[in-house]
């Protein structure tokens, strides 16, 4: 049962334009989510998280949306950069079992020129 | 500050052998999580240490074990190795008692012949 889902295993974005990264989970459990970005044979890299007591969090190019009713959350990048092409995680937790991370499949961003 | 590192960060062995893996968690940080990639199953939950105690456990045989010395370190452990095991292998440290946030380190690729 895959309690989080990144339906789109990878989006094309232009240079300069938003890249929209979209996550749903089915776990009302969940209360704290996280994105990371991951590299081939490395580990990933926190880049946003956001508590389900907000509905948005920003830190620079990124923003992290929630919706909880609808139990999804969003990524957006703006503007994307070349440098951003990765592959895109997200992750939910519990408040009793913070430290164990649910991930989503992964979204593979590209960001073309 | 140092982030997450991991050893050996490649390792080949056969079927039936044991292995260990080691991680060393960001200086001051508690918590510790191991995580599995394989590309059938993405990112998925092995377990937690805090404090030299499992806290946390996922769903994986018994075969996989882990322990958590005083200065934070962790060593995880998989006996019996089936070519299912081949993976990357990553450890994950957090700041906080639970807290949401964990930082991966490069991660160990596990190849079982």
């Amino acid at each position: 049962d895959q309690q989080v889902k990144q339906n789109s295993p990878s989006l094309s974005v232009q240079e300069g334009r938003i890249s929209i990264l979209n996550c749903d989970y089915t776990n009302s459990m969940f209360d704290y989510f996280l994105w990371y970005k991951k590299y081939p044979a490395e580990g990933p890299t926190f880049l946003i998280s956001i508590s389900s007591i907000k509905d948005k969090n920003e830190d620079g190019r990124f923003t992290v949306f929630l919706n909880k009713s609808a139990k999804h959350l969003s990524l957006h990048i703006v503007p994307s950069q070349p440098g951003d092409s990765a592959v895109y995680f997200c992750a939910a937790s519990g408040s009793g079992t913070a430290s164990k991370l649910t991930f989503g499949t992964g979204t593979r961003l590209q960001v073309t020129l | 500050k140092a982030g997450v590192t991991q050893t050996p960060r490649y390792l080949i062995k056969t079927r039936g052998q044991q292995v260990t893996l080691s991680c060393s968690p960001i200086s001051g940080h508690r918590s510790v999580s191991w995580y599995q990639q394989t590309p059938g199953q993405g990112l998925q939950f092995l377990f937690e240490y805090f404090s030299e105690t499992q806290r946390n456990k996922g769903n994986f045989p018994g075969r996989f074990s882990g322990r958590q010395f005083s200065n934070s370190r962790s060593e995880m452990n998989v006996s019996t190795l089936e070519l299912g095991d081949s993976a990357l292998y990553l450890c994950a440290s957090s700041a906080m008692d639970g807290g949401h946030e964990q930082y991966f380190g490069p991660g160990t690729r596990l190849t079982v012949t």
